[in-house]
């Protein structure tokens, strides 16, 4: 059963970079097959697809977040990360780590989910 | 970019009855739709991919069903667990993936 955990600070500063990283249990980054994904869920709302990384370190950014945006893995420790720079109120949001597919469409497995907020 | 639109936005039923979930598309993305359920405080739970394929796990209860533009997710009768809210979700325009704004099921 794979299962990916987020972790990092819950409270980032308006202009600052949110940094995330999410660990994989049960499986291997590695392997292939599968995109690394970070989505959001701003208050309230609905989600929002931010990017992907293959375990070769190829990225996709959704363009409206594309500028600000960093994905990174580290096959290592199974972990892969998110950096978003210039952060504003904005950004608050639940984020949420998923495995989606590159055969597939849909993602399998997510993350707990974890609440930053950004604030001063 | 394809606009996924759920109606209604809120469905108040009660156990029991059949619950009806609409998705529509404003281009085709062929039979490549998912659909979840989010409960308070969880993370996103896939039940159906590729229209109407149920996740593993997934009570025979739920059903998905259309393709191309109009996509349909069926509860056949509501269990009191089933009241959450539900999104659909699309990757027509790869790598972009879109969400569907939700439809509140709770109940009556």
């Amino acid at each position: 059963q794979v299962q990916l955990l987020e972790s990092g600070p819950g409270l980032v500063k308006p202009s600052q970079t949110l940094s995330l990283t999410c660990t994989v249990s049960g499986g291997s980054i590695s392997s292939g097959g599968y995109y690394w994904t970070w989505i959001r869920q701003l208050p309230g709302k609905g989600l929002e697809w931010i990017g992907n990384i293959y375990y070769s370190g190829s990225t996709y950014y959704n363009p409206s977040l594309k500028s600000r945006v960093t994905i990174s893995v580290d096959t290592s420790k199974n972990q892969f990360s998110l950096k978003l720079s210039s952060v504003t109120a904005a950004d608050t949001a639940v984020y949420y780590c998923a495995r989606g597919g590159t055969t597939v469409t849909y993602f399998d497995y997510w993350g707990q989910g974890t609440l930053v907020t950004v604030s001063s | 970019e394809t606009v996924l639109t759920q109606s209604p936005a809120t469905l108040s039923m009660s156990p029991g009855e059949r619950a009806t979930l609409s998705c529509r598309a404003s281009q085709s993305v062929r039979s490549y739709l998912a659909w979840y359920q989010q409960k308070p405080g969880q993370a996103p739970r896939l039940l159906i991919y590729d229209a109407s394929n149920r996740a593993t796990g997934i009570p025979a209860r739920f059903s998905g069903s259309g393709s191309g533009t109009d996509f349909t997710l069926t509860i056949s009768s509501l269990e009191p667990e089933d009241f959450a809210v539900y999104y659909c979700q699309e990757r027509s325009n790869w790598p972009l993936y879109t969400f569907g704004q939700g439809t509140k099921l709770e109940i009556k």
